[in-house]
C-alpha cells in the first residue's frame, strides 16, 4: 500500500548548525508534499509545502527539495535555532482528501 | 489561534463506555478529518468528509463512527467496539483535496 518513510526519527544539532529530514514515498501519482512542525503538546501546523511540477521551494531559513525519479523529498533548515526543536512530519497525497504521513522526526537544536 | 476547535482538550473515561469528541471549524472549509497520532506512528486517518453529509472511512476506522450534519461540525465517536482508545486525536480541515490541512489543538483520551 502507500507509504512513507522519514529519517531520521530523532536529530540533535548545534545551534546555528543546519538540519535535514528526508522523506521517501512509494506512490509515484503522489503529487504535494507539505511539512508539519508539530511543538510539544501542541498542533501541527504548515511550514513548508511544495507540488510535484517544482523541484524546490524556499522561505527563509527553510527549503524543501523534491526529485520524483527518486521518490523521495528533503526538508531543509539552515542556521537552526533553538525554537526550531519540535517534530516535523512530512506527507504526501495523490491530490485527494487522504494524506499519507511519515512517522515524525524529534529535531533538538543545542545551544 | 482560532478556526479550528476541539474539546474537550483531555477526556477520561472506563473501559465500555462510548465517549464522542467535539470537532468544530469555522474557516467555511468543507473537507474535514480526523486523525489519531501515538507515540512514533506518525498521524494516522481515521474518517474523513469532504462534504456535508458525506463520510468516507479512513485507514484505521475500526471502533469508530462520526457524522457531518453541518459544515461546521465533525464529531467523532470513539465506541466500546475500538481495543486501544487511549490515544492524541487531531482534528484538520482544508478546503479541498491537496491543499492545506488546518489542525485542531487535539483531545488527549484516556480510557482505563
Amino acid at each position: 500500500g502507500e507509504n512513507v518513510e522519514q529519517h531520521p526519527s530523532t536529530l540533535s544539532v548545534q545551534e546555528g548548525d543546519s538540519a535535514v529530514i528526508k522523506c521517501t514515498y512509494s506512490d509515484s501519482a503522489s503529487n504535494y508534499f507539505p511539512w508539519y512542525k508539530q511543538e510539544l503538546g501542541k498542533r501541527p501546523q504548515l511550514i513548508i509545502d511544495i507540488r510535484s511540477n517544482v523541484g524546490e521551494k524556499k522561505d527563509q531559513r527553510i527549503a524543501v527539495t523534491l526529485n520524483k525519479t527518486a521518490k523521495h523529498f528533503s526538508l531543509h533548515i539552515t542556521e537552526t535555532q533553538p525554537e526550531d526543536s519540535a517534530v516535523y512530519f512530512c506527507a504526501a497525497s495523490k491530490g485527494t482528501y487522504k494524506y499519507i504521513f511519515g512517522t515524525g522526526t524529534r529535531l533538538k537544536v543545542l545551544a | 489561534d482560532g478556526g479550528i476547535t476541539q474539546s474537550p482538550k483531555y477526556l477520561f473515561r472506563k473501559e465500555g463506555q462510548n465517549v464522542t469528541l467535539s470537532c468544530e471549524q469555522n474557516l467555511n472549509h468543507d473537507a474535514m478529518y480526523w486523525y489519531r497520532q501515538d507515540p512514533g506512528q506518525g498521524l494516522r486517518l481515521i474518517y474523513y468528509s469532504q462534504i456535508v453529509n458525506d463520510f468516507q472511512k479512513g485507514d484505521i476506522a475500526e471502533g469508530y463512527s462520526v457524522s457531518r450534519e453541518k459544515k461546521e461540525s465533525f464529531p467523532l465517536t470513539v465506541t466500546s467496539a475500538q481495543k486501544n482508545p487511549t490515544a492524541f486525536y487531531l482534528c484538520a480541515s482544508s478546503i479541498a483535496a491537496g491543499t492545506e490541512q488546518y489542525f485542531g489543538p487535539g483531545t488527549r483520551l484516556t480510557v482505563t
